[in-house]
């Protein structure tokens, strides 16, 4: 069964400053799917970044990108120029490319992310 | 981007009734719906997986009869938490899955607040 593992429960950056969110997953599979998700206080989960495991370059998204090391199974994501809007808890998730039953999203435990002013 | 409406935001029941919660997929077709459980500061537990049409597939541990869920559209699925008790007080939040070209990404609903009184 596949597995993600968030290991920072907590993490911490000044305003302006990048941070590193660390991901590791174990799979068996070849393709599947990425993703970063950010929760706010609102408790909306927003779709932060996606990337294709078929994919050689790492997706990006403005401020946002990941660090994608498929051999090493891991999956960062790095914010840039931080801003107190990215306060959140951020979880790394991974979706099988199987069109079947297996394809639901399995999630890491999360990473609460504080921006300092 | 894909909209997925979740309602009531928040709803209070007493110990005994049953409430229902509402996922709709506004601008999309969704072919499969997610619903999930959040604890304080815990990662989203998967309970069951709904394909239009069909029985939902539950998690082990969910009970299936008292977490009843119905998915009798492309773009709705109902939750129904039938006699309700404080133990299920909870944050209950659903996903879809699109259909075609925005199949491979899941979107979230803003999550319902479930107080049992």
């Amino acid at each position: 069964a596949q597995t993600v593992t968030q290991s920072q429960p907590e993490m911490s950056v000044q305003e302006a400053e990048t941070v590193t969110l660390s991901c590791t997953y174990d799979t068996s599979e070849s393709d599947y799917y990425l993703f970063w998700y950010k929760q706010p206080p609102s408790r909306q989960m927003i779709l932060v970044i996606r990337q294709e495991a078929y994919k050689q370059q790492n997706a990006t998204e403005n401020r946002f990108s990941v660090n994608f090391q498929k051999a090493a199974k891991s999956f960062s994501l790095k914010i840039s120029d931080s801003q107190l809007g990215d306060a959140a808890m951020y979880f790394c998730a991974y979706r099988s490319s199987d069109g079947g039953a297996t394809n639901k999203l399995i999630f890491g435990t999360g990473t609460l992310l504080a921006v300092q002013p | 981007g894909a909209v997925v409406s979740q309602h009531p935001s928040r709803v209070i029941c007493k110990s005994g009734t049953s409430v229902k919660i509402e996922c709709r997929s506004l601008d999309f077709q969704a072919t499969t719906m997610f619903w999930y459980r959040q604890f304080p500061k815990q990662s989203l537990m998967l309970m069951a997986t709904s394909n239009e049409g069909s029985k939902a597939t539950y998690e082990q541990g969910v009970e299936k009869d008292k977490f009843l869920i119905n998915h009798a559209s492309l773009t709705l699925s109902t939750l129904t938490v039938t006699s309700a008790h404080p133990e299920d007080s909870s944050f209950y939040i659903c996903s879809a899955r699109g259909t075609g070209g925005s199949g491979n990404t899941i979107y979230f609903g803003e999550g319902s607040w479930l107080t049992v009184v």
